[in-house]
């Protein structure tokens, strides 16, 4: 069945660090793929998302890439700010929107950055 | 942004009572929402599907006597626990379809 492996926290880097966050998955036929940020005592929000081979989500700095051979989708973030704290869901779907099909989560990767 | 709520944030219970989990959507009508539950260190896993005006779709393996959902409204679904037990302690996540899903912030419940 489909399925998503995030690497294991917890992340801790200082401020400016660049980030990668490993994110495999396995799935039949051609799934959309999604990052989720969940700041401390709010809900999950849609952080990017890919919906074909090769696409690049991106937002707020941060970029994933959907990579069909290596069935990977790492974000990845050039400098990063103590206000990106938080936990990262990376997440699939049969479904392009997350809005009506089932979606499948990652066990969840906690980032914290120290200034 | 689109706002999900749930009430209560936290919950503790004795064993064999039944606990009622609200899930609402604040500026917008959602037709489905989803319930997740997520062990600690663990993904979400998805329970079920809730659609208003009909019956819930479960996932393989969620008792769906055990675990009501009601779905009355555009911008209201009710998740009970009923006879709760020490395993059914959790963290028990809503989200509303609307282009994508909106998440509650959830809610940790803890059967004595």
């Amino acid at each position: 069945g489909n399925s998503v492996t995030q690497m294991e926290g917890p992340v801790t880097l200082s401020e400016e660090a660049f980030l990668t966050i490993n994110c495999t998955y396995t799935a039949t036929g051609y799934p959309s793929l999604f990052w989720y940020v969940q700041y401390p005592g709010e809900g999950l929000q849609l952080l990017l998302k890919a919906t074909k081979a090769d696409d690049k989500g991106s937002n707020k700095g941060f970029e994933a890439t959907y990579r069909k051979e290596t069935t990977s989708f790492h974000l990845e973030k050039g400098s990063v700010q103590v206000s990106d704290s938080a936990v990262y869901f990376c997440a699939l779907s049969n479904s392009i929107s997350s809005n009506t099909g089932k979606l499948i989560f990652g066990q969840g990767t906690t980032l914290q950055v120290k200034p | 942004g689109a706002v999900v709520s749930q009430h209560p944030s936290w919950v503790i219970c004795k064993s064999g009572t039944s606990v009622k989990i609200e899930c609402r959507s604040l500026d917008f009508q959602a037709t489905t929402m989803f319930w997740y539950r997520q062990f600690p260190k663990q993904s979400l896993m998805l329970m079920a599907t809730s659609n208003e005006g009909s019956k819930a779709t479960y996932e393989q393996g969620v008792e769906k006597d055990k675990f009501l959902i009601n779905h009355a409204s555009l911008t209201l679904s009710t998740l009970t626990v009923t006879s709760a037990h020490p395993e059914d302690s959790s963290f028990y996540i809503c989200s509303a379809a609307l282009n994508e899903q909106f998440f509650g912030p959830g809610t940790r419940l803890t059967v004595l």
